[in-house]
């Protein structure tokens, strides 16, 4: 597509139910990042694929968290039983060239605000 | 550990100031430094880059950034600001490793205001 499109653009869910977030890249974009915005907290590394597999997940908070990545596109990270602190601006991001050429430069969707009562 | 640091978190201006937005990294070695803009209800967008040759950089909109390597600094600059250049700034950086991944680091963000 033109841009990248995530979905849910806003989620409502309660403390204790699983989510699920929707991203889908930019067509031929091999690499997809996940970040998280906190109010205050700028943008926060989650996870990073290059291509159907994800070479750094260290930014992943907690065991709750998992993401994956289908065909080389659509990518979808879970959070199981919410917690009211997982509540935040989740972004998703693509990019032509890969992380290791350092020169990636990302192309983010509009994110999806996630609250968590 | 790594870090990006924007040391203004609001700043007010009235147009026509001049605008000054600090950054600066905590990496030693190779870098790539960006500066990202959020607009009001918008996606972030990439405003500037340097990734190597002339240090000081022009991007969209009158923006340009001067990468000072001996101060880790990736300063933000506009001569003369506009209403419409109300958003929230994010400078980010890479790491060079060669071969490793090289997420982007974000700042915190600075969030600007430009009054008519």
């Amino acid at each position: 597509g033109a841009g990248v499109s995530q979905s849910p653009s806003n989620k409502v869910t309660e403390k204790g139910k699983d989510v699920e977030l929707r991203c889908d890249p930019i067509s031929g974009h091999t690499a997809l990042y996940w970040y998280r915005q906190s109010l205050g907290q700028g943008l926060e590394f989650l996870i990073y694929f290059q291509g159907n597999s994800a070479p750094d997940k260290s930014g992943l908070p907690s065991d709750r968290f998992s993401a994956e990545r289908t065909g080389g596109s659509v990518s979808t990270l879970t959070i199981q039983r919410t917690q009211q602190e997982d509540s935040a601006v989740y972004l998703c991001a693509s990019s032509a060239q890969g992380a290791a050429s350092g020169a990636n430069v990302l192309t983010f969707g509009a994110g999806s605000r996630l609250t968590v009562l | 550990a790594q870090s990006v640091s924007q040391h203004n978190h609001h700043v007010i201006l009235s147009e026509a100031a001049s605008l000054e937005l600090g950054c600066n990294y905590s990496y030693g070695g190779t870098v790539n430094l960006f500066w990202y803009v959020q607009y009001p209800g918008q996606h972030l967008q990439l405003l500037l880059k340097y990734f190597s040759g002339d240090p000081l950089v022009k991007g969209i909109k009158g923006f340009e950034a001067e990468f000072i390597k001996s101060k880790f600094s990736f300063n933000l600059r506009k001569p003369s600001v506009q209403w419409s250049d109300t958003a929230e700034y994010f400078c980010a950086v890479t790491r060079f490793y060669g071969g490793a991944t090289n997420k982007l680091i974000f700042g915190t963000g600075t969030l600007l205001a430009v009054q008519p």
